[in-house]
């Protein structure tokens, strides 16, 4: 069964720094593009972020230079660290699993919220 | 790159018949790729794939969900409404533009 966990998010103060991980098992994860979508309260979601195992990673305008993501096939994980925080970054992290050459989504993982305020 | 337009909301009595649209651009929806995807998200959930490649449904999900394409706007049907189909539902495409995906708003699916 593919399973994707989420972890790492919590209340951080803006301007401050978290790094989320998403730990992934029941398929090759070496093989699948990784991504992170964010949804805000009660909004749509958003795309942010893509990391293939060539080393390709790709960056939404709205998080690129803040935002740094990576991936360790070995252990089967994805992170996100996020630094420089605001408040419009509080939201649901997801992580997302894709097929090399599709567009859509297959799996995604429960989720985990980051707060940012004072 | 601004997300891709849906309704609101859209409502239906059982065993109704409702359709969504989605409506983007030439960069997106309209382009020469089928990259059309629908995800259902029920309150406090993960987003579901319902539908991929503008008309293809993934193992599992119920040959009620249907989708369709027509130069820059999608849609998703949904036949045979029932109480579980309740719930948000959101298209998504890739772009040729710096977003790389694109999201649409979101449509609450009422069922009456």
């Amino acid at each position: 069964e593919v399973q994707l966990v989420e972890s790492g998010g919590g209340l951080v103060q803006p301007g401050g720094s978290l790094r989320l991980s998403c730990a992934g098992s029941g398929f090759t994860f070496s093989s699948y593009e990784m991504n992170w979508v964010r949804q805000a309260p009660g909004k749509g979601l958003e795309w942010i972020s893509y990391t293939y195992n060539d080393g390709t990673i790709l960056y939404a305008d709205s998080v690129k230079g803040r935002f740094t993501a990576s991936r360790d096939d070995a252990h089967n994980s994805l992170s996100l660290q996020m630094n420089s925080l605001r408040a419009e970054d509080t939201a649901v992290y997801y992580c997302a699993r894709k097929r090399f050459g599709t567009a859509h989504f297959d799996y995604w993982g429960q989720g985990t919220l980051v707060t940012v305020s004072s | 790159q601004s997300a891709l337009t849906q309704p609101a909301s859209v409502s239906g009595s059982p065993g109704q018949s409702i359709t969504i649209s989605c409506t983007g651009t030439s960069n997106d929806v309209g382009g020469v790729y089928d990259f059309v995807s629908w995800y259902q998200q029920h309150p406090g959930k993960a987003p579901k794939l319902m539908i991929y490649a503008v008309t293809n449904r993934p193992s599992g999900v119920s040959d009620r969900f249907s989708g369709s394409k027509s130069g820059n706007t999608a849609s998703l049907t949904i036949s045979g409404l029932q109480a579980e189909d309740e719930a948000d539902y959101y298209c998504s495409s890739f772009t040729t533009s710096s977003a790389f995906y694109v999201f649409g708003t979101g449509t609450k699916v009422t069922v009456l």
